[in-house]
């Protein structure tokens, strides 16, 4: 079984300030790893994802993470943030293969980007 | 469709009553996921399709909950004897098999 630890349920930041978002995950096998998005009123969108490969992750609207293997880490990162980034972020965790292929997500963290 | 389409979009039931909540998934994506949200938390897992059956339906609560996907494509999720506490956003997602989720806008359901 997988589990997600965000580690701040709240992130209030001045725009164009660096922003981070931490993610720590718990798994007895390898995972995959997801950023998810929730803006107001809207379905969860992706953000990016590490299968495999390079550990710095690069997505969508500016935001990379970095899979951290030794630390059980996938921190989600954005140089400078916009009014328009406030949103529900999500870390999530699934196993590449077997039944649990669903995605196990953290509570969430919400980010306010201030004028 | 273009994406994922849940309806209703809002549902409100006294308690005791028996609910439906559809999920029209993105055209030949052959993997249907439900999760449910509640009010300040991340979505959590309740069943999961491959094709015409449930590969995975560890997440349903209890025996009230049900869902079915009989041609492969649309699915309904099923609430009898509704209680308060199902009060959450229920979520569909659809993918091609180990494919990224793509999710609906939700269907929210409030037991009164």
């Amino acid at each position: 079984a997988q589990s997600v630890t965000q580690l701040d349920s709240q992130v209030p930041v001045f725009e164009e300030a660096p922003v981070e978002l931490r993610c720590n995950y718990s798994s007895s096998v390898s995972v995959y790893l997801f950023w998810y998005v929730q803006y107001p009123n809207q379905g969860l969108q992706l953000l990016l994802k590490y299968l495999s490969g390079s550990t710095l992750v690069k997505g969508i609207n500016g935001f990379e993470a970095e899979f951290n293997k030794s630390q059980t880490s996938f921190h989600l990162r954005k140089p400078s943030v916009h009014i328009s980034d406030t949103a529900e972020y999500f870390c999530a965790v699934s196993a590449p293969s077997g039944s649990a292929r669903q995605l196990t997500f953290g509570s969430g963290t919400q980010l306010t980007v201030l004028p | 469709g273009a994406g994922v389409s849940q309806t209703p979009s809002n549902k409100v039931t006294e308690k005791g009553k028996y609910v439906e909540l559809r999920c029209d998934p993105i055209s030949g994506h052959t993997a249907l996921y439900w999760y449910r949200q509640s009010l300040g938390q991340g979505p959590e897992f309740l069943i999961y399709f491959q094709g015409t059956g449930a590969a995975d339906d560890s997440g349903l609560p209890n025996d009230r909950f049900f869902a079915v996907r009989p041609e492969g494509s649309v699915s309904t999720l099923k609430i009898q004897r509704t209680e308060r506490g199902d009060s959450a956003v229920y979520l569909c997602a659809s993918s091609l098999e180990l494919g990224e989720l793509f999710f609906g806008e939700g269907s929210r359901l409030t037991v009164l």
